[in-house]
């Protein structure tokens, strides 16, 4: 079954400083990989994604995501963290599972990244 | 474009009571997805529909029903709503073509409810 982990609840970064937010995967075959975040008082927002290809994914917002199939990860970053960071980020892993047509999303359980100035 | 808009914003509800939110899309999107979001659990799917008459059973479909009897608007059900429906309802649109930005799903707002 296709699954997707976030080990970190919460992740705490100075302004300025790089921020990395994990995600694990567990998939058959070539995994699809999300990142949406979600601001206070909002619906889910696309990041970026990985389908195939260059392995370092870039995205919105300055963000960027590098696939790593040996060690099954996603994880997020950003160079130089800003206040405006601050959001709930989900992973979330395409479910190729069942009934596959219907491109159904398993999302993690989300990891809340805390920047402070 | 408003891209996808759901109604009510917040309900409180009582034991027993139903109630129908709805979601409306105007990217002419044919796939169309119901989710809850509780506290440390993510995202769960209800129900789906991958086009107009169709819809299909997700992950926690439990308590719901749906329907998409047009393109554009889902619809979820609460028949007898229960105190365990508290939670944070989100649709998501995305369209027909897989790969590429055809995977990306859209959201709306969410619908806040609360059950007494």
């Amino acid at each position: 079954a296709q699954s997707v982990a976030q080990p970190e609840d919460q992740v705490n970064v100075a302004e300025g400083n790089p921020l990395t937010v994990k995600c694990t995967y567990s998939v058959s075959g070539n995994p699809y990989l999300f990142w949406y975040v979600q601001y206070p008082n909002r619906g889910l927002q696309f990041l970026l994604k990985y389908i195939t290809g260059d392995n370092l994914v870039k995205g919105s917002y300055g963000f960027e995501a590098e696939f790593n199939k040996s060690q099954t990860s996603f994880h997020l970053k950003k160079p130089s963290a800003l206040v405006s960071d601050s959001a709930l980020y989900f992973c979330a892993v395409r479910d190729m599972g069942g009934d596959s047509s219907a491109s159904k999303i398993i999302f993690g359980s989300g990891t809340r990244l805390s920047i402070r100035p | 474009n408003a891209g996808v808009t759901q109604t009510p914003k917040f309900r409180v509800l009582k034991t027993g009571q139903s109630m129908t939110l709805l979601c409306a899309q105007d990217m002419n999107h044919e796939y169309m997805y119901w989710y809850r979001q509780d506290p440390g659990m993510g995202l769960r799917l209800i129900h789906y529909s991958v086009g107009e008459g169709t819809t299909a059973k997700g992950e926690v479909p439990d308590g719901y029903n749906v329907s998409r009897l047009k393109k554009q608007n889902f619809l979820l059900g609460l028949e007898s709503a229960a105190p365990s429906q508290t939670s944070v309802y989100f649709c998501a649109s995305r369209r027909l073509s897989s790969g590429g930005s055809g995977e990306t799903q859209y959201f709306g707002p969410g619908t806040r409810l609360l059950v007494l």
